[in-house]
């Protein structure tokens, strides 16, 4: 059974600091990788994706891959209360649908 | 502008019923997948397409059934067969082989009454 493990949180922050999400995956074959977020009662958005190990970096979000740990995390600076939402990490296999992990919470207080 | 719509956005069905989801994507894209979202939980995979015509079975098909008559549409039936059918429905599409991450539409949520 592949899986996605991530923290159920919550993970509070204050307001400015960074916020560090962590997921693994038992997959060794895993190719994509990708970071949504979801608001409460919404549907998920793709904010982040990665595919070689290393760090990429978007406005205040950064993805970071280790293929070899079967790592993948994400990391808000200066995080706002607007951030305060469920990350989820998912990942897939070439042709295969993406496997989602259960997400984590992020509270981000003003 | 190209989106996914799912309809309809809040559904009740009674005991012994089936119901139908709607989804419709105008991106053009080859692969539509359908999941299951429960309270504090992450998306569990119901069933997928990577063309017209074909569809596979995910971790939680039993229950549900799918067709993909056109490149554009990919209805999901809960069945009366579906113990626990009450969760929030999503819908997503990708291009092929889904690496380049997926849109997903506004989601359905369904309730049994």
């Amino acid at each position: 059974q592949k899986e996605v493990e991530q923290n159920s949180g919550p993970l509070s922050v204050p307001e400015g600091a960074i916020a560090s999400l962590n997921c693994t995956y038992s997959d060794r074959g895993s190719q994509s990788f990708f970071w949504y977020r979801q608001y409460s009662g919404k549907s998920p958005e793709l904010i982040m994706s990665i595919y070689s190990n290393g760090d990429k970096e978007d406005g205040r979000f950064t993805a970071q891959l280790n293929k070899a740990s079967q790592y993948v995390s994400l990391l808000i600076r200066d995080s706002q209360p607007s951030d305060s939402a469920t990350y989820l990490c998912a990942v897939s296999q070439a042709g295969t649908a993406l496997i989602f992990g259960k997400g984590t919470t992020l509270s981000v207080s003003s | 502008d190209g989106g996914i719509t799912q309809s309809p956005k809040y559904l009740f069905r009674k005991e012994g019923q089936n119901v139908t989801l709607s989804c419709e994507q105008n991106l053009n894209h080859d692969a539509m997948y359908w999941y299951r979202q429960d309270p504090g939980q992450g998306l569990r995979l119901i069933y997928y397409s990577q063309i017209v015509n074909d569809f596979q079975k995910g971790d939680i098909a039993e229950g549900y059934s799918v067709s993909r008559e056109k490149k554009e549409s990919f209805p999901l039936t809960v069945t009366s067969a579906q113990k626990n059918p009450t969760a929030f429905y999503l819908c997503a599409s990708s291009r092929p082989g889904g690496s380049y991450g997926y849109t997903f539409g506004s989601g359905t949520r369904l309730t049994v009454v």
